[in-house]
């Protein structure tokens, strides 16, 4: 099975900075990846797919990036709306899985 | 417009079995490349994928959980049941129905989820 790692697990950021979060997987994914991201008591929603292909109706200022092993979810100028939690799921292979979340807090 | 939505009992005794019911529209799963799957996530934990079925009735499973999985669908009641046998408090969790994307086995459309209380 391949294993997800992100980092950091957790972040403190502010309105209008810059926010990176980096996912890991235990062996090469090709480009097969996604990010969610998750509000306290609502369902994931989907943000990007196969790295860096936005999902229809995500704001621009979200971006992913990479292959392979390593992958970022880039906020460019985090809104107050984005302070959440953040998931990695890889879809190479099965099972598909998740990373362990990053949550985005309010400095 | 595709929705999903997850029912079933929101408390299960251990040992018993667990049936959720995720009723669906805006989409068939008589369609080719048309899936459905099922997630679910912990109190304050992360996601854990569980199964999935396609049109032509493929179907997956977590291989930790297998043994205890059972996945199905009713294309002309656009429902998907997800049966987990032998439960235990640590299946406590929100489970999850979630449309599956055309690119591959990730999710686009997501239920509300549903609350699962393990407990005698």
């Amino acid at each position: 099975d391949i294993q997800l790692t992100q980092s950091p697990s957790f972040l403190s950021a502010s309105v209008g900075d810059r926010v990176t979060i980096t996912c890991r997987a235990s062996q090469g994914i090709s480009s097969y990846l996604a990010w969610y991201q998750q509000k306290p008591g609502k369902a994931p929603k989907l943000l990007i797919y196969a790295a860096s292909t936005l999902q229809s109706g995500v704001p621009s200022r979200f971006s992913g990036s990479g292959s392979g092993t390593e992958f970022t979810l880039t906020i460019s100028s985090l809104q107050p709306e984005d302070f959440a939690t953040y998931y990695c799921q890889q879809l190479n292979s099965y099972p598909p899985s998740f990373g362990p979340g990053t949550k985005v807090d309010i400095k | 417009q595709i929705t999903l939505k997850e029912s079933g009992p929101t408390l299960v005794k251990p040992t018993q079995t667990l049936t959720l019911t995720c009723t669906f529209s805006g989409f068939s799963l008589s369609t080719s490349g048309v899936g459905v799957g099922w997630i679910r996530q912990p109190p304050g934990k992360a996601l854990e994928w569980l199964a999935l079925i396609y049109w032509n009735d493929d179907k997956r499973y977590s291989p930790s959980l297998k043994s205890r999985l059972t996945i199905t669908k009713d294309t002309s009641k656009n429902q998907v049941v997800l049966t987990m046998t032998n439960m235990d408090p640590v299946d406590t969790a929100t489970y999850y129905c979630a449309h599956i994307s055309w690119f591959g086995d990730l999710f686009d459309y997501w239920g509300q989820g549903t609350l699962v209380t393990v407990s005698s």
